[in-house]
């Protein structure tokens, strides 16, 4: 099972809008609505942004959204602020043989 | 509060077999539709996720690594255990463990860095 593709880096400056794209395959992001994204400082473990591709858990700012489209999912950013800049991974159910599979990774700048 | 943390060796020699434990606390892994895993990421590099059990027992593995998986848990204990056979340096990474609920995961353990070395 490959991994998900990512865009290796997207910047913005404060307050701009950024967008993560996370694209897969009908097995795993086109096949299921269980697209979670996830945001990683340096050295520090993941932590969950987005659920079920539009959900978000309580505490994350509702500057971050989710959507998808057929095989891809995206993970938008409005009104960036220098704490978002971190590396951003989607991750997406693959069905009971395959089950997890992330994606190459995202990092966001803030310039 | 939920946390997880993980605990084992830091450094294993090549062919030899990896035991990582996480311990949990703040759910019972006897709770419908919990489960624990584990995530691994090599460094500077992705996620990838490795292993997971439900708590109903079921089992999941990475098809890539199954042949070298085995998770287990001990609800007593509070603990889920991963075991990795004849480790390569390619294996070197920091290794995660999870809570999941339904199909995302909610939290994460703060990691331990494994080096394989010969």
């Amino acid at each position: 099972q490959s991994a998900l593709t990512q865009p290796r880096s997207v910047s913005g400056s404060p307050g701009q809008s950024v967008t993560i794209s996370c694209t897969g395959t009908s097995s795993d992001v086109g096949g299921y609505n269980y697209v979670s994204w996830y945001q990683q400082h340096p050295g520090k473990a993941p932590k969950l942004m987005i659920y079920d591709v539009t959900k978000r858990p309580s505490g994350v700012p509702d500057r971050f959204s989710g959507s998808k489209s057929g095989n891809t999912a995206s993970l938008t950013i409005s009104g960036l602020q220098a704490e978002d800049e971190a590396d951003y991974y989607c991750c997406s159910y693959a069905g009971s043989y395959t089950f997890d599979v992330f994606g190459t990774g995202t990092k966001v700048t803030v310039l | 509060q939920i946390t997880l943390k993980e605990s084992g060796p830091t450094l294993v020699k090549t062919t030899q077999t990896l035991t990582l434990t996480c311990t949990f606390s703040g759910f019972s892994l006897s709770t419908n539709g919990v489960g624990v895993g584990w995530i691994r990421q090599p460094p500077g590099k992705a996620l990838e996720w490795l292993a997971l059990i439900y708590w109903d027992d079921d089992k999941r593995y990475s098809p890539s690594l199954k042949s070298r998986l085995t998770i287990t848990k001990d609800t007593s204990t509070n603990q889920v255990v991963l075991t990795m056979t004849n480790m390569d340096p390619v294996d070197t990474a920091t290794y995660f463990c999870g809570h999941r609920k339904y199909d995302f995961w909610a939290y994460w353990g703060q990691g331990t860095l494994v080096t394989v070395s010969s």
